[in-house]
């Protein structure tokens, strides 16, 4: 069974710019979440979708983050404009239907280092 | 509101020595616990994770947890630490407070000592 696939693996921006992340789950798994990482803390959740409608985006900086799930399968992330504290690993994941007890699934993560 | 303390941020064992990695949560709401590991330049990985089921919890490559309710503590054992062991270690918890919040603690990571 092929994992959560994330892309690109690293990217470097300058503060301002703009920047996307683009995860694809595991086939069949309704549930998508995006996580921001920041070096030495505990992964924050920061949006999740149940097929194509969000669920939950209460830790999401709506004014500069973004995300959509169009088709319910594969999802992009955006940030425009970058800031410095925007480093970090952006993780996604993927679960099975989404109730509280569902095991998530990981991708290898985007580092994203903003200059 | 809900939260997940790990109280050690860095745990240093030897190798064939007991392994402790100790998680402490507050909830209003019956959570679920999971306990993830994550290894330099990997994606996180499941180890185990309680569902209001059997408290004691095994899980993959010898861990386990024991979910004490009076405590609110769900530590993670081992008996005995590999060199491979070596690693970043999360506490995470999960509740229904009409929508599913997910709380992952700050870390522990684990150093095995030859």
């Amino acid at each position: 069974e092929a994992g959560v696939a994330q892309s690109p693996r690293y990217k470097i921006i300058e503060k301002r710019q703009s920047v996307a992340f683009w995860c694809n789950p595991i086939s069949g798994h309704a549930t998508l979440y995006w996580y921001q990482q920041i070096l030495g803390q505990g992964p924050k959740l920061l949006i999740q979708f149940q097929n194509n409608g969000v669920v939950d985006d209460s830790q999401l900086p709506k004014d500069r983050f973004s995300a959509e799930r169009l088709k319910g399968v594969d999802s992009t992330l955006k940030i425009q404009p970058a800031k410095l504290e925007d480093s970090a690993v952006y993780l996604c994941a993927s679960s099975l239907v989404g109730e509280f007890t569902d095991t998530q699934y990981f991708g290898p993560g985007t580092r994203l280092t903003v200059l | 509101a809900q939260s997940v303390t790990q109280l050690d941020s860095h745990v240093s064992v030897s190798e064939g020595t007991p392994v402790l990695l100790r998680c402490n949560y507050s909830s209003s709401y019956s959570p679920s616990l999971f306990w993830y590991v994550q290894h330099p330049n990997k994606g996180l990985q499941l180890l185990l994770k309680y569902t209001s089921a059997a408290t004691l919890v095994k899980g993959i490559n010898g861990f386990e947890a024991e979910f004490k309710k009076s405590e609110t503590s769900f530590h993670l054992t081992k008996p005995s630490a590999h060199m491979s062991d070596a690693a970043e270690y999360f506490c995470v918890v999960r509740v229904n407070t009409g929508g599913f919040k997910t709380i992952f603690g700050a870390g522990t990571r684990l150093f095995v000592k030859a």
